[in-house]
């Protein structure tokens, strides 16, 4: 695998559920982010994590928890969800976060909150 | 506050014609700005970017930006399109010390017609 890899690409999910989307980069990189891309609407950063650390929650619900356990991987686990969480999900990685470094994104998960 | 505005939501054009995707940036900090693109079912990725220097930036595919910063701008460019270019783009802004956290525009969706 090379670069940003995302699973599932896709997931249906009940607003009683809980699952967890998992991001896996393979490019050494030190930080690691959540987008949420809803329609017609901007790109949401959603979570910032650096060497493991979260460095920025951008006011995002509680039913929306996020997990790194080392620099490679980042979970978001998802309970009691609500319809208009539906979206694709973007995770990202970047060297670092300072500088302006450029972030490479994964395919993204289309989440559906039935 | 910050804020990316992406003044076309959609662009139609012919194959090989030029093509400028508008993008004005609000900042009372300098700023970094991006150009990243958006194929069908893909995550995102970085075309060009700017940091310092030179106003006039070259990026990948052909695409090459203007830094205007008297109009607070960040035009992006191509002279001659083709069918493949179709795709979502997205300008982009990382100003100041916020490390990492990227404002996006709403996106321009360019079709490139036969």
């Amino acid at each position: 695998e090379t670069g940003v890899t995302q699973t599932p690409r896709h997931l249906v999910m009940g607003m009683t559920n809980k699952k967890s989307l998992k991001c896996e980069q393979h490019l050494g990189h030190n930080a690691m982010y959540w987008y949420k891309q809803s329609a017609k609407k901007p790109l949401e950063l959603m979570f910032v994590y650096n060497f493991k650390e979260q460095t920025e929650n951008n006011s995002v619900p509680s039913r929306f928890s996020p997990e790194c356990p080392n620099s490679s991987h980042l979970f978001l686990h998802l309970h009691t969800l609500q319809p208009e969480d539906s979206a694709l999900y973007l995770c990202a990685s970047s060297q670092a976060i300072q500088g302006a470094y450029e972030q490479y994104f994964g395919p993204g998960t289309r989440l559906t909150v039935t | 506050a910050q804020s990316v505005t992406q003044l076309d939501s959609q662009v139609p054009v012919f194959e090989e014609a030029p093509v400028e995707l508008r993008c004005n940036y609000s900042s009372s900090v300098s700023v970094y700005l991006f150009w990243y693109v958006q194929y069908p079912n893909q995550g995102l990725q970085l075309l060009l970017k700017y940091l310092s220097g030179s106003t006039l930036v070259k990026g990948i595919n052909g695409f090459e930006a203007e830094f205007n910063k008297s109009q607070t701008s960040f035009h992006l460019r191509k002279p001659s399109v083709h069918i493949s270019d179709t795709a979502e783009y997205f300008c982009a802004m990382e100003g100041g010390t916020s490390y990492g956290k990227l404002t996006f525009g709403q996106g321009t969706i360019l079709t490139v017609h036969p």
